[in-house]
């Protein structure tokens, strides 16, 4: 059965710190990964997705199929990237599952 | 582009009574929209599928006689919570596709007294 793990519920990092935020997921075909990032009040959006291979506000996440895992990593974190983290998959019939969440506090 | 709305924005019903979410994609057409509960502090949890023009799919576990869902178009789907009980107060996520990425609308909080 599709599955994803983000085993963290809170990060907290000083500014400028580096951050990594984990995900792994289980699928049985090859699924596509996404993070999702919600600041306070406001919707969910697409932070990156994994086939693009593109770095979005410094954040970068690659697909490690082996390890089954695609972790969102930024080098030196921003106070405006505090926010709510969500990493999902997309598989058959485009449906999306997604992680419980990772809230990142970067503090000044 | 590629809006997603969601009306009303928050919602308080009695207990007994039915309550529409509606979820338009405002700029784009999607054949496919998504329902999503989220419980406060926890993650979204897919509700089910909802395919223009054919009966949505629902996740299993999820009533279906209960969260009636209707896609008439390509830009509108709703999400009807019928005979609602308090448990059924929730914040409810609407999404649509495009080229398979998800948009996700603001959100409705559903408050059944």
């Amino acid at each position: 059965a599709q599955r994803v793990t983000q085993p963290e519920k809170l990060l907290s990092v000083f500014k400028g710190a580096p951050v990594e935020l984990k995900c792994n997921y289980s699928y049985s075909g090859s699924p596509e990964l996404f993070w999702y990032v919600q600041y306070s009040r406001q919707r969910l959006q697409l932070l990156l997705r994994h086939i693009s291979r593109e770095s979005i506000k410094g954040f970068t996440a690659d697909l490690n199929k082996g390890e089954t895992s695609f972790h969102l990593k930024k080098p030196f974190a921003q106070e405006e990237d505090s926010a709510m983290y969500y990493c999902a998959l997309t598989g058959t019939f485009n449906k999306f599952y997604f992680g419980s969440g990772t809230k990142l506090n970067v503090k000044p | 582009g590629a809006v997603v709305s969601q009306h009303p924005s928050w919602v308080i019903c009695k207990s007994g009574t039915s309550v529409k979410i509606e979820c338009r994609s405002l700029d784009f057409q999607a054949t496919t929209m998504f329902w999503y509960r989220q419980f406060p502090k926890q993650s979204l949890m897919l509700m089910a599928t909802s395919n223009e023009g054919s009966k949505a799919t629902y996740e299993q576990g999820v009533e279906k006689d209960k969260f009636l869902i209707n896609h008439a178009s390509l830009t509108l789907s709703t999400l009807t919570v019928t005979s609602a009980h308090p448990e059924d107060s929730s914040f409810y996520i609407c999404s649509a596709e495009l080229t398979l990425v998800q948009y996700f609308g603001p959100g409705t909080r559903l408050t059944v007294t």
